[in-house]
C-alpha cells in the first residue's frame, strides 16, 4: 500500500507568489494535518482536517489556508510568500477514531522562497 | 509549547543500547506518550507510545517511570541507521483529531 504522498517534493518561488502544496493520505484515513518545519526546529502544527472540515489551525497567519476533498487529499495554500515561509512541509494522515492511533508522515516539500 | 523536556543530542556506539531519556512532568492522565524520530530530509516516523505500562516492539521499547513523569525509548542494538532526531510527544490517544506538537527533540548519533 502506498503511503502519505506528497507534491511536490522541492519548491523554488520568489516573494509575493503564491503556492499550492497536495497531500494525499493513505487509503482509509480520513484526518490529514499540516506541518511546518523550519530548519534546526521540530515541526510545527499548522492545520488539521477530518471529513473535510478544519478541526485545528496552528498560530499561523491568515496567508496559510488549506482543504480536504471529499477523497480526502488535501492541498496547502500559501499566499504572498515571504522569505520566513522557506521551510519543509509535512502532511500526515491519521486513521480517526482509533485509540492511541499514530500519525503516518509523507516525505515533505521542501519550499524556498527567493 | 511543547510539554516535554529532552536533551539536545546524544552519542552511541554502535550495536550498544541506545537509552534517550524524556521528561513530561505536566503529562494528564488520559495523555500518552508518543516518540517519533526523522532522518535527515525525510518525515517523521512513529516508532511506539504507551499509557502507563512497557510497551515494546520489534522497533523499541518504551519504559514509563510509575508517576508518569517521564520516560525512556530504547533501541536494544543501535545501528548506523537509527542516527536521527528523536521526537518525545504527550498527547491525546486519538492522533486524527489532536495535531502532534513537537520540540526540538534528541539528535542521536550513532557511532560506528
Amino acid at each position: 500500500d502506498a503511503g502519505v504522498t506528497q507534491s511536490p517534493t522541492h519548491l523554488i518561488k520568489t516573494r509575493g507568489q503564491q503556492v499550492t502544496l497536495r497531500c494525499s493520505p493513505i487509503s482509509g484515513h480520513k484526518s490529514v494535518s499540516w506541518y511546518q518545519q523550519v530548519l534546526g526546529q521540530g515541526p510545527q502544527f499548522i492545520f488539521q482536517y477530518y471529513e473535510k472540515e478544519e478541526r485545528g489551525r496552528g498560530n499561523f497567519p491568515d496567508r496559510f489556508s488549506a482543504r480536504q476533498f471529499p477523497n480526502y487529499s488535501s492541498e496547502l495554500n500559501v499566499n504572498a510568500l515571504l522569505l520566513g515561509d522557506s521551510a519543509l512541509y509535512l502532511c500526515a494522515s491519521s486513521f480517526t477514531g482509533s485509540y492511541g492511533a499514530e500519525a503516518f508522515f509523507g516525505q515533505g516539500t521542501r519550499l524556498t522562497v527567493v | 509549547d511543547a510539554k516535554t523536556t529532552q536533551p539536545p543530542s546524544m552519542d552511541c556506539a554502535e550495536g550498544r543500547a541506545a537509552n534517550l531519556p524524556c521528561n513530561h512532568s505536566t503529562i494528564s492522565g488520559n495523555e500518552y506518550v508518543y516518540w517519533y524520530r526523522q532522518i535527515h530530509s525525510q518525515g517523521p516516523q512513529y516508532i511506539i507510545h504507551g499509557l502507563k505500562n512497557n510497551e515494546t516492539n520489534e522497533m523499541a521499547s518504551l519504559i514509563i517511570t510509575e508517576d508518569r513523569k517521564s520516560s525512556t525509548l530504547i533501541l536494544p542494538h543501535a545501528t548506523l541507521r537509527d542516527t536521527a532526531v528523536y521526537y518525545c510527544i504527550v498527547s491525546l490517544p486519538d492522533s486524527g483529531n489532536t495535531p502532534l506538537v513537537f520540540g526540538k527533540g534528541t539528535r542521536l548519533s550513532v557511532i560506528a
